[in-house]
């Protein structure tokens, strides 16, 4: 049973500070990972996708995978109070890149 | 582009009776995905289609679930019969395809909630 753990949360940040979310996965050989915001009453959007070791950044958002420690995380710099909502992390594996979601971290952003 | 369409957006409905979903991907994506979202919790993935043949429904309860994509295209997924521990969001999901890069990223439909009561 493949399972990728998050801390449910609530994370709480200040506006403009940096959030940090983190997520580890069962299995070793999982090749693609992926960073979905799901705002309340919503549905799963991509923030960001990761496939090798190190850091990859798109605007605010950077994510950052070790699959030695079958780690990956997502920092967001300057958050925002938009930015309040649950981040998902997901992982694909196999020959079939079957996804595997975590149960989502929820991130307030507070004025 | 279109999105992802569903239907219903939402359904209420008695345990012991049946209820469809149906699901139409955005043009073009091979993979079709069907996942249950009890509140409070990650998306469960139900069973996955490349085109009309299943990838995996390992944790689609097969006794009452059941999901078909003729012609590779729009989907449906059934529950008969329905228990109360069935209440969830049931969303739909499409990607390109499976070769690896953007081609596993998925785009969610509205989502269908359904209360058993």
């Amino acid at each position: 049973q493949k399972e990728v753990e998050q801390n449910s949360g609530p994370l709480s940040v200040p506006e403009g500070a940096i959030a940090s979310l983190n997520c580890t996965y069962s299995d070793r050989v999982s090749q693609s990972f992926f960073w979905y915001r799901q705002y309340s009453g919503k549905s799963p959007e991509l923030i960001m996708s990761i496939y090798s070791n190190g850091d990859k950044e798109d605007g605010r958002f950077t994510a950052q995978l070790n699959k030695a420690s079958q780690y990956v995380s997502l920092l967001i710099r300057d958050s925002q109070p938009s930015d309040s909502a649950t981040y998902l992390c997901a992982v694909n594996s196999g020959g079939s890149y079957i996804p595997t979601f975590g149960r989502g971290t929820s991130l307030i952003v507070h004025p | 582009e279109a999105g992802v369409a569903q239907s219903p957006r939402y359904k209420i409905i008695e345990k012991r009776q049946s209820v469809a979903f149906w699901c139409n991907p955005i043009s073009g994506h091979a993979t079709l995905y069907w996942y249950q979202q009890i509140l409070g919790q990650g998306p469960k993935l139900l069973i996955q289609f490349q085109n009309n043949g299943v990838v995996d429904d390992s944790q689609l309860p097969k006794d009452r679930f059941s999901a078909e994509r003729l012609k590779g295209v729009d989907s449906t997924l059934k529950i008969q019969p329905a228990k109360l521990e069935d209440s969830a969001v049931y969303l739909c999901a499409s990607s390109p395809g499976l070769a690896g890069g953007n081609q596993e990223t998925q785009y969610f439909g509205p989502g269908t909630r359904l209360l058993v009561l």
